[in-house]
């Protein structure tokens, strides 16, 4: 079974300030990992993936297998980042390939 | 030039009428997803076809019956609404494992009111 838990649903933080959104997984096998976000009256749209290691809109978030997590991470939070921010998971076994989504955490930046 | 759309972007019914809401994706996929958002903003899956079959039916009530004529299409038919249905519904495509490219493109959502 694979699962991700995203513990916050509501982060808070002031502009300028470091954001840490949280994602744990589980999966026995070597998952693909996502970061997708939902901006205001927007589709979900991807921000980023695990197996690109780059960074996007200065977000960045990095694959701990040890720890199961792959947390969302960026130094300066601006107000244009509020959004919701959902953590994925695909499976690499087999063809039925399911995206798993964590319930989302809400992150408000204010001024 | 919408990768995936959906029809229609709001509905609003009332309870116990059957509904449809369609998909479609041109970015040739293989794998289509119908997933469920409730009010808390929490995303769901509930089903997931690849090349017109069924993979993955997530504990979904049997009044949702997903309909996949082509593997560019997955409708989502609804029978006897409840107003817990009421949410938004998405749809996605990707590709499936074994390529590069393995990203979701979701659609901009059906937000479904039932009365």
């Amino acid at each position: 079974a694979q699962r991700v838990t995203q513990p916050e649903k509501l982060l808070s933080v002031f502009k300028g300030a470091p954001v840490e959104l949280k994602c744990n997984y589980s999966y026995s096998g070597s998952p693909e990992l996502f970061w997708y976000v939902q901006y205001s009256r927007q589709r979900l749209q991807l921000l980023l993936r695990h197996i690109s290691r780059e960074s996007i809109k200065g977000f960045t978030a990095d694959l701990n297998k040890g720890e199961t997590s792959f947390h969302l991470k960026k130094p300066f939070a601006q107000e244009e980042d509020s959004a919701m921010y959902y953590c994925a998971l695909r499976g690499n076994t087999g063809t039925a390939s399911k995206l798993t989504f964590g319930t989302g955490t809400r992150l408000q930046v204010t001024l | 030039d919408t990768a995936v759309s959906q029809t229609p972007k709001y509905l609003v019914t009332q309870m116990g009428n059957d509904k449809s809401i369609k998909c479609e994706q041109n970015l040739g996929h293989d794998t289509m997803y119908w997933y469920k958002q409730d009010s808390k903003k929490f995303l769901k899956i509930m089903f997931s076809y690849n090349n017109k079959e069924l993979i993955i039916n997530e504990t979904v009530p049997n009044r949702f019956s997903p309909k996949s004529p082509d593997k560019a299409h997955l409708n989502l038919h609804i029978n006897s609404l409840e107003l817990g249905d009421s949410a938004v519904y998405f749809c996605a495509s990707s590709q499936d494992i074994g390529t590069k490219n393995t990203e979701a493109f979701f659609g901009q959502g059906t937000r479904l009111t039932v009365v």
